[in-house]
């Protein structure tokens, strides 16, 4: 079965940090190039960035508010992506989804919220 | 940056009749190779988004054929012939072709 499960949400300080993970199974990761997305509550979805698979260069591209502070990477050998967010700020509360770039293949989410 | 301003924001719709959601981008979706990146997701309360077209009009494994995609350029369309109950939802276009945007979202309500 594709599967894409996203962990490692939780409460954060501002200013604090957090590594989200998401464990892919059923199809060849390591040729796969992947993303996140975020959604704020009761909000639409925002894309957070990506990255391309090891073939690909393996290099990657965020969106503005995110740039600088989270970082995207990827251990093909456990087939996980992962997103580390550093300097978090309250408005980067959100489910947070990984997805193939695609967009064909989405996880349940995690929830980071920033708060004090 | 690459800005997608879908409309209606809030379509009220009944039973049986039909949708149509309109996607307007700030910049040509026409990428170097000649496709179009626009996709369409249905995001159902309290699920995961889902690919329900792509490439402006390519139906997803699986979604009913009532769902069509159109439109070139800088103008799309989402188009319902028929909706159903399970149709409820938010609707997001999404460009591809300058890193990634979504849509504010549409919400479909019966």
């Amino acid at each position: 079965e594709v599967q894409l499960v996203e962990s490692g949400g939780a409460l954060a300080k501002p200013g604090g940090s957090l590594r989200l993970s998401c464990a892919a199974s059923g199809f060849s990761f390591s040729n796969a190039w992947m993303s996140w997305v975020r959604q704020a509550p009761g909000k639409g979805l925002e894309w957070v960035g990506r990255i391309r698979s090891r073939s690909d260069s393996g290099t990657t591209d965020y969106a503005a508010p995110v740039k600088g502070r989270f970082t995207i990477s990827r251990d093909d050998s456990k087939n996980t992506l992962y997103l580390q967010m550093n300097s978090l700020k309250s408005e980067d509360t959100a489910m947070y989804y990984c997805a193939t770039e695609a967009f064909d293949i989405w996880g349940q989410g995690t929830m980071v919220t920033v708060s004090s | 940056d690459v800005v997608l301003t879908q409309s209606p924001l809030s379509l009220p719709v009944t039973l049986g009749q039909p949708a149509s959601i309109s996607c307007r981008s700030s910049q040509s979706l026409v990428y170097s190779d000649g496709n179009t990146y626009l996709n369409w997701f249905q995001q159902r309360p309290g699920q995961s988004p889902r690919r329900l077209i792509y490439k402006v009009s390519n139906r997803d494994s699986g979604v009913p054929d009532r769902f069509s995609g159109s439109g070139s350029g800088t103008d799309f369309t989402l188009k319902i012939s028929r909706v159903e109950a399970e149709d409820v939802g938010v609707y997001y276009c999404m460009q591809a072709t300058h890193l990634r945007t979504f849509g504010q979202g549409t919400k479909l309500e019966i």
